[in-house]
């Protein structure tokens, strides 16, 4: 069986200031992970996903993920936040069945200051 | 690309009304996946359908709840005797299910209120 956590339901940052967005997973097989992001009134929308390629991962708009098997991880990063990046994230796991159910975290809601 | 297209955008309804609710996949996608979102949670699966083939089903979908997708293009979920519990947003994906993985594309949902 597969599950996320996702350590934090709300993280709060300033415009400018590095965004961490924590996970955990667990997966009895080699996982596929991805961030999801939702803004307000919008649909999901796919920041990035690791493959069992490179560890680190770049997504779009400057955000970034690692796997870390180690430490059954995929923490979401981004170097400066910006306003629009306010919106909930998803950590989601699929353990690579051949139609990639998806398992997601509960969200975490970043909250974006000026 | 129009993307995935969902249909209502909201629903309110009494208890104990059927209702069904429709999805509009991206064209050349034969994947097609519906997800529910309660307040405060993720997604969670409930079906999916490869072409018009109905693959797996969540235990989360219960005897009331019933999805079609009859000629491998749009889908409906329909929804029998509504109870209160069933209050949330109904997510539908498609994925065009080619390579490793093949990214879902999300519609905007419909958000089901039952009074």
């Amino acid at each position: 069986a597969q599950s996320v956590t996702q350590l934090d339901s709300h993280v709060s940052v300033s415009e400018g200031t590095p965004v961490l967005l924590r996970c955990n997973y667990s997966s009895s097989y080699s996982p596929s992970l991805f961030w999801y992001v939702q803004h307000p009134n919008k649909g999901l929308q796919l920041l990035l996903k690791y493959t069992s390629a490179a560890t680190l991962v770049k997504g779009i708009n400057g955000f970034e993920a690692e796997f870390k098997k180690s430490e059954t991880s995929f923490h979401l990063t981004k170097p400066s936040a910006h306003m629009s990046d306010a919106a909930e994230y998803f950590c989601v796991v699929s353990e690579n069945s051949g139609y990639s159910t998806l398992t997601f975290g509960k969200g975490t809601m970043l909250l974006v200051s000026p | 690309d129009t993307g995935v297209s969902q249909d209502p955008r909201h629903k309110i309804t009494k208890r104990g009304q059927n209702v069904t609710f429709r999805c509009d996949p991206i064209s050349e996608h034969n994947r097609l996946y519906w997800y529910r979102q309660t307040l405060g949670q993720g997604p969670e699966f409930l079906t999916y359908f490869q072409n018009e083939a109905q693959l797996e089903k969540s235990r989360l979908l219960s005897n009331r709840f019933s999805a079609e997708r009859p000629k491998g293009s749009f889908s409906t979920l329909e929804i029998q005797r509504t109870e209160q519990g069933d209050s949330a947003m109904y997510l539908c994906a498609s994925s065009s299910g080619t390579g490793t993985y093949s990214p879902l594309h999300f519609g905007n949902g419909t958000r089901l209120t039952v009074t």
